[in-house]
């Protein structure tokens, strides 16, 4: 049960957009279209920006979008604002009937 | 408000046991599977646990696997973490989350991910 594989950090000035990668494997991200994504502000617990891939929940800004592509899902920012700087985890449900979060990414706005 | 709520976190010595809880509240408890995640400290993100809605469906990260044990009480709308046998590396902030369910009349659609979370509770396991 290996985590997700994330980049440890992307940066980008603000209005800019950036992408956020998520590798696994046919057991987890490339099995099933059950990938979501977290963000998290430090000392705060997790919030829910997508899921089922592509999905926002209600109050969720549009800025963020979510894809995936065999073994790869994505997480998009655009129009980076100084709010988006946090850190970014993906998750997915496995074959094993488990949940699987990704090494995490730090987004810095420039 | 829904909210989650953890409690029982504290420092325990190695080989000791601790029972981490999660009260639940403002919405229905029992129709929800439920999550524990971990962090340790400047580490991220790892998922420890899950129960569906009656109990009948429980799945661990092969971490914690006989060592926690993770149970409900739909009377009491908590959540539960029995820790045994803890290491150093079980240190961390826990955290209880439950899964989106949105229901569709008389149905329930249930999706895999975490849409509400506690504050979390901090485990310190150390001599």
């Amino acid at each position: 049960q290996s985590a997700l594989t994330q980049p440890a950090s992307v940066s980008g000035s603000p209005g800019q957009s950036i992408t956020i990668s998520c590798t696994g494997s046919s057991s987890d991200v490339g099995g099933y279209n059950f990938v979501s994504w977290y963000q998290q502000h430090p000392g705060k617990a997790p919030k829910l920006m997508i899921y089922d891939v592509n999905n926002r929940p209600s109050g969720v800004s549009n800025r963020f979008s979510g894809s995936k592509s065999g073994n790869t899902a994505s997480l998009t920012i655009s129009g980076l604002q100084a709010e988006d700087e946090a850190d970014y985890y993906c998750n997915s449900h496995t074959s094993s009937n488990t949940r699987l979060f990704g090494t995490g990414t730090k987004v810095t706005v420039l | 408000e829904v909210q989650l709520v953890e409690s029982g976190g504290g420092l325990v010595q190695p080989g000791g046991s601790l029972r981490l809880s999660c009260g639940a509240s403002a919405f229905n408890f029992s129709n929800y599977w439920m999550h524990w995640v971990r962090q340790a400290p400047g580490k991220g993100l790892v998922w420890v646990s899950r129960i569906n809605s009656d109990a009948s469906r429980i799945t661990y990260a092969d971490s914690v696997k006989g060592r926690f044990t993770i149970s409900r009480d739909n009377a009491k709308n908590t959540l539960y973490l029995q820790m045994s046998s803890l290491r150093a590396e079980d240190t961390a902030v826990y955290y209880c989350a439950r899964d989106i369910m949105h229901v569709f009349g008389v149905l329930r659609q249930y999706y895999y991910a975490m849409d509400v979370w506690g504050q979390g509770t901090t485990v310190t396991v150390s001599s």
